[in-house]
């Protein structure tokens, strides 16, 4: 069965940091790009980082770049999330997302296929 | 950043109705677009990729069209498990963005 579970989250204050992991199963991990996805209390989705299969290219919104760093590490099939200089705004659930890519044509076609329960960070103090 | 509109924000629908949800993108994104559904505590489900494509295992009431700016998600008969929340979502470039959902309601 193909699955993703995170975990890390919790509660933590201003200024701290948190590093989220998200353990991939029933796929070949180092195959697919893979994706961090946030939703606030009462919110819509928000995309947050992408990684590519080796980790050589790393994507993130504006709101996070210089204080969050996407990772992989594919001999353990695992997703990361370090996460410093957290702020309330920051307060999410964070799912982990699965990548494909398909090819038609001259089209590169990439969408979250498969998607984690998601963990819960909590900024306050 | 390119900005995803979705239209309408809520709706009341019956069972059986045909329904149908708009995105907007605020520059041309070809057909790298992708919807999904929400339901209340629970992870996001695709639907729909690349537009149009419609992803294994999500039943054939669901489809969607556009290409450019303009884009539709269409359910053909409402069933009662689709009462949900419907996100469009761009890949064409990064950062990619959400529109900010359609709650589908029981009228």
């Amino acid at each position: 069965e193909v699955q993703l579970v995170e975990s890390g989250g919790g509660l933590v204050q201003p200024g701290g940091s948190l590093r989220l992991s998200c353990a991939a199963s029933g796929f070949t991990f180092r195959s697919y790009w893979m994706s961090w996805v946030r939703q606030a209390p009462g919110k819509g989705l928000e995309w947050v980082a992408n990684i590519n299969h080796d980790g050589s290219g790393k994507y993130y919104v504006d709101s996070v770049k210089g204080r969050f760093t996407i990772s992989r590490d594919n001999a353990k099939n695992s997703l990361y999330l370090q996460m410093n200089g957290l702020r309330a705004e920051d307060t999410a659930v964070y799912y982990c997302a699965r990548v494909p890519l398909l090819i038609a044509g001259t089209y590169y076609y990439y969408y979250m296929d498969v998607w984690g329960k998601g963990t819960t960070v909590t900024v306050s103090s | 950043d390119i900005q995803m509109t979705q239209s309408p924000s809520s709706l009341s629908a019956s069972v059986g109705d045909r329904v149908t949800i708009t995105c907007r993108a605020s520059q041309s994104i070809s057909s790298y677009l992708n919807w999904y559904q929400q339901k209340p505590g629970k992870a996001p489900k695709l639907l729909i990729h690349a537009a149009s494509s419609l992803q294994s295992g999500v039943p054939s009431r669901f489809s969607g069209s556009g290409s450019g700016t303009d884009f539709t998600l269409t359910i053909s008969s409402l069933q009662p498990e689709d009462f949900a929340a419907y996100y469009c979502q761009q890949s064409n470039s990064a950062p990619w963005t959400f529109g900010q959902g359609t709650k589908v309601e029981i009228k």
